[in-house]
């Protein structure tokens, strides 16, 4: 079945990095899009970016443009997600999602991974 | 700051018909596809309805969604105690704001 697998919670001190990483299984990895979605502690979901992992051609939210890069490693169907110069209002979880395009039309996100708990705190 | 405003909370008893509203502009919901989400506590958000009234194989027919102008609602029938969770409205955004922009949630009570 169509599975996407988050990379383990995370901690970091105010001005690092991190990536996290979303395992693709179940489908052809290179056949679909994948998008970056985050979401605070008890707040809602705020879109970060997506990849295409054929072409691994990206588009990300303004608000992260400089701050976030998406890579992805089609041999292990594996997508990337980096944030450099975290604050600590980057705590939050950070999910991957699938999506189909169909005539340059999203068929939603689907389905998610089990999402990324990254804190950020000195 | 939500671009996509929906209502906070909703509740609704057994067996109810319940609506929940999104409310976008001729960027977002006027002009593309609206998508509703389901966040069960605890867990990460599944696809509920695409393409404004589209459901994915597996969920309900009492799920139902619609739009109309720069507006959208979910309607879900005969509400069951395991519908209790957060929804999330989601569309393709024109502006700067996009492309991909959420509402802020709302939570469903069952009561």
């Amino acid at each position: 079945q169509v599975q996407l697998v988050q990379s383990g919670a995370e901690v970091k001190k105010p001005g690092a990095s991190v990536k996290v990483s979303c395992k693709a299984s179940g489908y052809t990895f290179t056949g679909y899009y994948m998008h970056w979605v985050r979401q605070a502690p008890g707040q809602g979901l705020e879109w970060m970016g997506w990849i295409n992992p054929n072409s691994g051609g990206t588009n990300y939210a303004q608000k992260f443009q400089g701050r976030v890069t998406m890579t992805r490693d089609t041999s292990i169907s594996t997508a990337y997600m980096e944030l450099s110069r975290l604050r600590s209002d980057d705590t939050a979880v950070y999910y991957c999602a699938r999506d189909q395009i169909v005539g340059a039309t999203s068929s939603g996100f689907d389905p998610w991974g089990q999402g990324t708990l990254v804190t950020v705190s000195s | 700051q939500s671009v996509l405003t929906q209502p906070p909370s909703a509740s609704g008893t057994p067996g109810q018909r319940v609506t929940i509203s999104c409310s976008g502009s001729s960027s977002n919901i006027g002009s593309n596809y609206v998508y509703w989400y389901q966040q069960l506590p605890g867990t990460a958000p599944k696809l509920l309805i695409y393409r404004n009234n589209q459901r994915p194989s597996g969920v309900p027919d009492r799920f139902s969604g619609s739009k109309s102008g720069t507006s959208a609602s979910l309607a879900i029938s005969g509400l069951r105690s395991e519908d209790e969770a957060d929804y999330y409205c989601a569309a393709w955004d024109d502006s700067l704001s996009g492309p991909w922009v959420f509402g802020g949630g709302t939570k469903l009570t069952v009561l």
